[in-house]
């Protein structure tokens, strides 16, 4: 059963433009929600993540958004660029047997930004 | 510094073989992760060490996958009698404390013929 549910699956922007991405979950023991960028070839890359007692979190072009009572979040990227074109994946974490934290992701967004 | 380092980059093998998948953390991270990434997907946990124990191996899909981290640094995860559909992206992270942020290596692509 897919825990973490993200839209769109591709999605393409103009150079400049709005990127945005969108995630739900359902298990209310997440929290803590990262946002993972991956290039081809490459391992998940940490971008930016938020807790839940927080709605905004901006760094950058890079902004979540989270709604604790819809359990949504949202990416966006402002002024996307061609070097932005990669897989983006949202995760959610709880906590294991042991102290450590499982990251439970998305299906991924291949985003495109053209020139 | 240096990152997470995995190896092989990939590895191709046949029905029923058995294959070890090495992965080599950032130094002195004390977490390590093991995560499975099939094409078109996000990675999915498979096992988590704290130091030298398992500490939470929920995610193992079955008794054939088996990890071990003897001395709390490098890692080896181990698939017997592989099938075709253990093919994946099999990816390392570590991080420095247990709720840190982890850290990615690039991945062994296993095939299976």
């Amino acid at each position: 059963q897919q825990q973490v549910k993200q839209s769109p699956q591709s999605l393409i922007v103009q150079k400049g433009g709005i990127s945005i991405i969108n995630c739900a979950y359902e298990n209310t023991a997440f929290d803590y929600f990262p946002w993972y960028q991956q290039f081809p070839g490459k391992g998940p890359a940490l971008l930016i993540a938020i807790r839940p007692d927080v709605s905004e979190k901006k760094e950058g072009r890079f902004t979540i958004s989270f709604n604790k009572s819809a359990k949504q979040f949202s990416l966006h990227i402002m002024d996307s660029q061609p070097g932005d074109s990669a897989t983006y994946f949202c995760a959610a974490s709880s906590r294991l047997t042991g102290g450590g934290n499982k990251l439970t992701f998305g299906t991924g967004t291949q985003l495109k930004v053209e020139l | 510094g240096a990152g997470v380092s995995q190896t092989p980059s990939n590895k191709v093998t046949e029905k029923g073989k058995y294959v070890e998948l090495r992965c080599d953390p950032i130094s002195g991270h004390t977490a390590l992760y093991w995560y499975r990434q099939s094409l078109g997907q996000g990675p999915e946990f498979l096992i988590y060490f704290q130091g030298t124990g398992a500490a939470d191996d929920s995610g193992l899909p079955n008794d054939r996958f088996f990890a071990v981290r003897p001395e709390g640094s490098v890692s080896t995860l181990k698939i017997q009698r592989t099938e075709r559909g253990d093919s994946a992206v099999y990816l390392c992270a570590s991080s420095l404390m247990v709720a840190d942020t982890q850290y990615f290596g690039p991945g062994t692509r296993l095939t299976v013929l």
